[in-house]
C-alpha cells in the first residue's frame, strides 16, 4: 500500500478483555516498530522487528502485551485482560531497512479501556 | 535522566517570527536525528533530518546538530499559524529503535 496501515483506527474494550492491534507496513520496509502515546505525552517505544525477528522488546510493559510479525510484513499487537492504564493511541511505524532512515507513521489505534 | 530531552513548552512565537526548538541526549553513540511535526490528534510526520555536525537548511527550516554537547535544534524561520503544532525529537544508535523526546507545544499566533 501507499503508507502505512493500522486497524481498527478505533476500540473500545471492556477491563480484562484481549484484543489485537494490527498494523500493514509500506511494502518493502524490512523494520517495523510499536509505540505508544498516552494522551498528551511523547511516544513510548514499545518494540520493533527487523524482518520477522524482534531485535529490542524491551519497551513492553508488562507479559500482558505481546506481538509478533509474519512474512516480513503485518504485524499485530496484542494486549492480553487489558486494563484502564493501557489505554492510549498505539502507533505503528516502518523504515526501511537503515536506521538513518526516517520512520513512517500509520495513523493509530485509539485504545479506551473501560 | 532521559534519554532524549525536549523543553514541553508551549513556546509561543508572533506569525514571522523565528522558532528556535532545542532537544539533548545522552548517548554519544547515536548517530543520525530526525525532527517530526504532530498535530493534535495526528500521527508524527517527518520534517528534518540531521547525520553530521553542523547545519542543514530545507525551505524555512534548518536543523542544526553539534554531537560534541549532544545537542539538535530545529529552527523555523517566517513562523506561520500552519505551523503549531508539537515537535518531536528522534535520536538513532544504530540500526534499532527511534527514542522520541516528550514533544515541544508551538504556537504561533498571527
Amino acid at each position: 500500500g501507499a503508507g502505512v496501515s493500522q486497524s481498527p483506527s478505533n476500540k473500545v474494550t471492556e477491563k480484562g478483555k484481549d484484543v489485537e492491534l494490527r498494523c500493514d507496513p509500506i511494502s518493502g520496509h524490512t523494520a517495523l516498530y510499536w509505540y505508544r502515546q498516552s494522551l498528551g505525552q511523547g511516544l513510548e517505544f514499545l518494540i520493533y522487528f527487523q524482518g520477522n525477528s524482534a531485535p529490542d522488546k524491551s519497551g513492553l510493559p508488562s507479559d500482558r502485551f505481546s506481538a509478533e510479525r509474519t512474512g516480513g510484513s503485518v504485524s499485530t499487537l496484542t494486549i492480553q485482560r487489558t486494563q484502564q492504564e493501557d489505554s492510549a493511541v498505539y502507533l505503528c511505524a516502518s523504515r526501511q531497512g537503515a536506521g538513518n532512515s526516517p520512520l513512517h507513521f500509520g495513523n493509530g489505534t485509539r485504545l479506551t479501556v473501560t | 535522566q532521559k534519554e532524549v530531552e525536549q523543553n514541553s513548552g508551549p513556546l509561543s512565537v508572533p506569525e514571522g517570527a523565528i522558532a528556535s526548538l532545542n532537544c539533548t541526549y545522552s548517548d554519544r553513540g547515536s548517530q543520525s536525528f530526525f525532527w517530526y511535526r504532530q498535530y493534535s490528534g495526528k500521527s508524527p510526520e517527518l520534517i528534518m533530518f540531521i547525520y553530521s555536525n553542523g547545519d542543514k537548511e530545507d525551505g524555512r527550516f534548518t536543523a542544526q546538530l553539534n554531537k560534541a554537547s549532544q545537542y539538535v535544534s530545529l529552527l523555523i524561520r517566517d513562523s506561520q499559524p500552519s505551523d503549531s503544532a508539537t515537535y518531536l525529537c528522534a535520536v538513532n544508535r544504530d540500526a534499532g529503535k527511534s527514542t522520541f523526546g516528550d514533544g515541544t507545544t508551538l504556537t504561533v499566533k498571527p
